[in-house]
């Protein structure tokens, strides 16, 4: 049973772009959440989604946005990119409708220069 | 506002001694709460969870209980090992309707031989 995946596992960046984090929720999972994670803090919600919908989001720009697809993954998109997004991008899933717990993934680095 | 306050780090031990890590929450209603570890590099697994008052978390030897009369969730462990170096976060979820998790700043553990 494949836990929760990401891609990629580092990225490099320059200020002003534009870049697309991607994962895929464990089997059987429906829900997928975004969080950023900053050096030595603890992750911050970004967004989560069902029925690919956004259904909450966190204080976070509009230059963050994402998208659920039929399949239940999901892409994380930042536009214009600043230094101060360089962090750890963690995508967790769950059942909407199941337990509480969310089981996160390995993580995207992400640094901008 | 809900949030999760943890001691801060890193807390530094020799092997087999006793390991507390004060964890202590704000909520607005009654939080289901969990212990995430990471290890470097790596993303955030779940390390044990309880969603009611009263309620014992335990994994791995590590066990946390919810107090809600203190709004403590306190993780505890009898006798550490090398291997349980790593960070360890506590958080809470809301069990109404689309929570996000709350994350504590977490607390780093160096265990030494």
């Amino acid at each position: 049973d494949a836990g929760v995946t990401q891609s990629p596992t580092h990225l490099i960046k320059t200020r002003g772009q534009q870049v697309t984090l991607r994962c895929s929720p464990k089997s059987g999972h429906d829900t997928v959440s975004w969080y950023q994670q900053a050096l030595g803090q603890g992750p911050q919600f970004i967004f989560q989604y069902y029925e690919e919908e956004e259904r909450q989001r966190g204080n976070f720009p509009d230059r963050f946005s994402g998208h659920q697809f039929p399949n239940y993954s999901s892409e994380l998109n930042v536009n214009a990119l600043l230094l101060g997004d360089s962090a750890l991008y963690l995508c967790a899933s769950s059942l909407r409708w199941g337990t509480d717990t969310q089981y996160f993934g390995p993580g995207t680095r992400l640094t901008v220069l | 506002g809900n949030s999760v306050t943890q001691m801060e780090g890193p807390v530094t031990l020799s092997e087999e001694a006793f390991l507390t890590i004060n964890c202590t929450y704000t909520a607005t209603g009654y939080p289901s709460l969990f212990w995430y570890v990471q290890y470097p590099g790596e993303g955030l697994q779940l390390l044990l969870k309880a969603t009611k008052a009263d309620d014992k978390g335990s994994n791995k030897g590590f066990e946390a209980t919810y107090r809600k009369e203190t709004t403590s969730f306190h993780l505890e462990k009898g006798s550490v090992q090398v291997s349980d170096s790593a960070v360890y976060f506590c958080a809470l979820r809301l069990n109404t309707g689309f929570q996000k998790l709350v994350f504590g700043t977490g607390t780093r553990l160096l265990v030494s031989p």
